[in-house]
């Protein structure tokens, strides 16, 4: 099966741009996860679809980030406008819905590096 | 709240050896407990959890994690290192009575000598 896949790999933006990056979970999975690891620390969470919709988006750091997934397939992640503190690798993952708390693991794409100048 | 800590920024080991990586654990309720690693310029890739019944578990490239409940820890070890397995190791907890919600902590670099 085709793994989670992300566009683009790097992007590099002036602080005031916009980036907008897109994220294609594996086929059939309901669960979309948006994840951002700044140089050396952990792996911090965004948000969380189920299908089109927003399960949890407790991560989002503000206003500045707006998630969308359509029509349950593919997700993007904008960021308007962009700031310095805003660099870092944003990861997709995917994983099936089994039921209850679900025990599936995460399924990785290999990341977008963003970076901010 | 969930949290996850990995005390060691990095661990270097001889090839051949015994490694552990830890990590320690938070979570109100039941842990789901998983690695990762990640090579570089790649995803995370799946190695091993814990859900629920024995205390050890095995995963791919012969990796092993011993959950330990008194403790909060789960342990990623192996018994003999190869120089391939030098990458990054996430350790990462989601609480399994409520929520889908992963938490990983900061990652181990583990670097095996020849």
């Amino acid at each position: 099966e085709a793994g989670v896949t992300q566009f683009p790999s790097h992007s590099v933006i002036e602080k005031g741009q916009t980036v907008t990056l897109r994220c294609d979970p594996i086929s059939g999975h309901d669960n979309l996860y948006w994840y951002r690891r700044v140089m050396g620390k952990e792996i911090k969470f965004l948000l969380h679809f189920v299908k089109e919709s927003k399960q949890d988006e407790s991560g989002m750091p503000n206003n500045r980030f707006l998630a969308e997934r359509t029509g349950g397939t593919y997700s993007t992640l904008k960021v308007q406008p962009a700031e310095l503190e805003d660099s870092g690798v944003y990861f997709c993952a995917s994983s099936t819905h089994t039921g209850g708390a679900g025990n599936s693991p995460l399924h990785f794409g290999n990341g977008t590096r963003l970076t901010v100048t | 709240a969930q949290s996850v800590a990995q005390p060691e920024d990095q661990v270097n080991v001889a090839e051949g050896n015994p490694l552990t990586v830890k990590c320690t654990y938070s979570v109100s309720g039941n842990p789901y407990l998983f690695w990762y690693v990640q090579y570089p310029n790649r995803g995370l890739q799946f190695l091993l959890k814990y859900i629920t019944g024995d205390n050890l578990v095995k995963g791919s490239y012969g990796f092993e994690a011993e959950f330990n409940k008194s403790q909060t820890s789960f342990h990623l070890k192996k018994p003999s290192a190869l120089v391939s397995d030098s990458a990054l190791y996430f350790c990462a907890v989601r609480d399994g009575t409520g929520g889908f919600k992963t938490i990983f902590g900061a990652g181990t670099r583990l670097f095996v000598k020849a």
